[in-house]
């Protein structure tokens, strides 16, 4: 069974510009996931999907923003990209509620 | 909301010996309670959980505690190897629907030779 996966692996944008993640999640799981962790701190909180509908969302501005297909993958879409948007983003799936939690190897976005 | 407290922060261990890591939190209707090892450039990997109704759960060298009453549970490494160096993240999740999980900072585990 497939795990987490995210792409791309690697992203390199100007600022000011638009970056978009993708995230597909295990097969069956429902819920997505996204964090954002700058390099060498820890996870913090960005969105959170459930069978479609944003569930949650971190202390983040509005542009960061995303959505969940029909068939439960994700994009996260990041608008007016600013030099400390630079950092791995962490997609994890679950099946919802209070079950495991497993994570993709991330996009390292670089902001230049 | 939920808050989640991790100590220490940096933790230095001989190899063989055992390391102790420390969570708190806030929410009493926190009932699952992961831990996830971070390896450098490596995604967050899963563990060991523990749900409320459990007090101690524990897997070959790892192990975890849980005390509800003091709102706290906390990760135990046996026999420490090279390979258990990594960053190490509880995590809480609430019981109501709409909360997700809640990390603490990590704790950067070094098993030294």
């Amino acid at each position: 069974e497939a795990g987490v996966t995210q792409s791309p692996t690697h992203l390199i944008k100007t600022r000011g510009q638009q970056a978009t993640l993708r995230c597909s999640p295990i097969s069956g799981h429902t819920s997505v996931y996204w964090y954002q962790q700058a390099l060498g701190l820890g996870l913090q909180f960005l969105l959170w999907y459930d069978e479609g509908e944003e569930r949650n969302r971190g202390n983040f501005p509005p542009r960061f923003s995303g959505r969940q297909f029909p068939n439960y993958s994700s994009e996260l879409n990041v608008n007016a990209l600013e030099l400390e948007d630079s950092a791995l983003y962490l997609c994890a799936s679950s099946r919802g509620g209070n079950t495991e939690a497993f994570f993709g190897q991330g996009t390292r976005l670089t902001v230049v | 909301g939920e808050n989640v407290e991790q100590h220490p922060s940096t933790l230095s261990v001989q190899e063989g010996d055992s390391a102790v890591i420390k969570c708190t939190y806030s929410d009493s209707a926190s009932n699952y309670f992961p831990w996830y090892k971070q390896e450098l450039g490596k995604r967050p990997q899963l563990i060991i959980d523990i749900r409320s109704n459990v007090g101690e759960k524990k897997d070959q060298r790892i192990a975890v505690t849980l005390n509800k009453t003091a709102k706290h549970f906390s990760l135990h490494i046996t026999e420490t190897q090279p390979e258990d160096s990594a960053v190490y993240f509880c995590a809480a999740s609430p019981r109501a629907y709409g909360q997700n999980f809640v990390f603490g900072p990590g704790t950067r585990l070094s098993v030294l030779p």
